[in-house]
């Protein structure tokens, strides 16, 4: 069954320091993949998805997330933080041809961004 | 993007009664629209698939006469928790592909939190 991990339940970083979330995904073949954010009491908001091509995304805000399939990982990045940027961050993956939309959510990772 | 919209944010309702959820979206047309159920600092999990002019499709353990899901145009999706109970208190979020892309690609809607007494 496909499944998606996200290692680190919560992570607190700096104000301007560098950020990595870490995703590792379970799926035979290429799959679909996408992050998520959410802040409290509100919906999810696409960062940025991976479909095919050029392993390294570009997404919305700065952040960035790079495709490993010898790791399957797709760990989500941002060179620089900033104190909006905390919130809840999902990792998912779309199993099958990724048309059906049923996604499959990793645990979540929070953020908390040090002044 | 696409645009999806529920309605209430948030509800509290006494127990045994029934409450309704809608789920619309807003720019385009969603044939299949999606239910997800969120426990407090937890992921979200699928309940159904809401499917338009057919009946839902529901996740495993999901209860389909507790959970009625209607979706009776291309732009609207309603979830109904009937005789709500304390247990089903939970931030309830919808989404839906537009079909324009075909990317598998979801949008959501903002959520809502019921809170049942």
């Amino acid at each position: 069954a496909q499944s998606v991990t996200q290692p680190d339940i919560h992570i607190t970083v700096s104000e301007g320091a560098s950020l990595e979330l870490r995703c590792n995904y379970s799926y035979g073949a290429t799959p679909y993949l996408f992050w998520y954010v959410q802040s409290p009491g509100q919906g999810l908001q696409l960062l940025l998805k991976y479909f095919s091509g050029d392993t390294l995304v570009q997404g919305i805000k700065g952040f960035e997330a790079e495709f490993k399939r010898s790791q399957s990982s797709f760990n989500l990045r941002k060179p620089s933080v900033h104190w909006s940027d905390a919130a809840e961050y999902f990792c998912a993956v779309a199993p099958g041809s990724g048309n059906t939309g049923k996604l499959i959510f990793g645990q979540g990772t929070t953020l908390q961004v040090k002044p | 993007g696409a645009v999806v919209s529920q309605h209430p944010s948030w509800v509290i309702c006494k127990s045994g009664t029934s409450v309704k959820i809608e789920c619309r979206s807003l720019d385009f047309q969603a044939t299949t629209m999606f239910w997800y159920r969120q426990f407090p600092k937890q992921s979200l999990m699928l309940m159904a698939t809401s499917n338009e002019g057919s009946k839902a499709t529901y996740e495993q353990g999901v209860e389909k006469d507790k959970f009625l899901i209607n979706h009776a145009s291309l732009t609207l999706s309603t979830l109904t928790v009937t005789s709500a109970h304390p247990e089903d208190s939970s931030f309830y979020i919808c989404s839906a592909r537009d079909g324009r892309t075909n990317t598998g690609e979801l949008f959501f809607g903002e959520g809502s939190r019921l809170t049942v007494l």
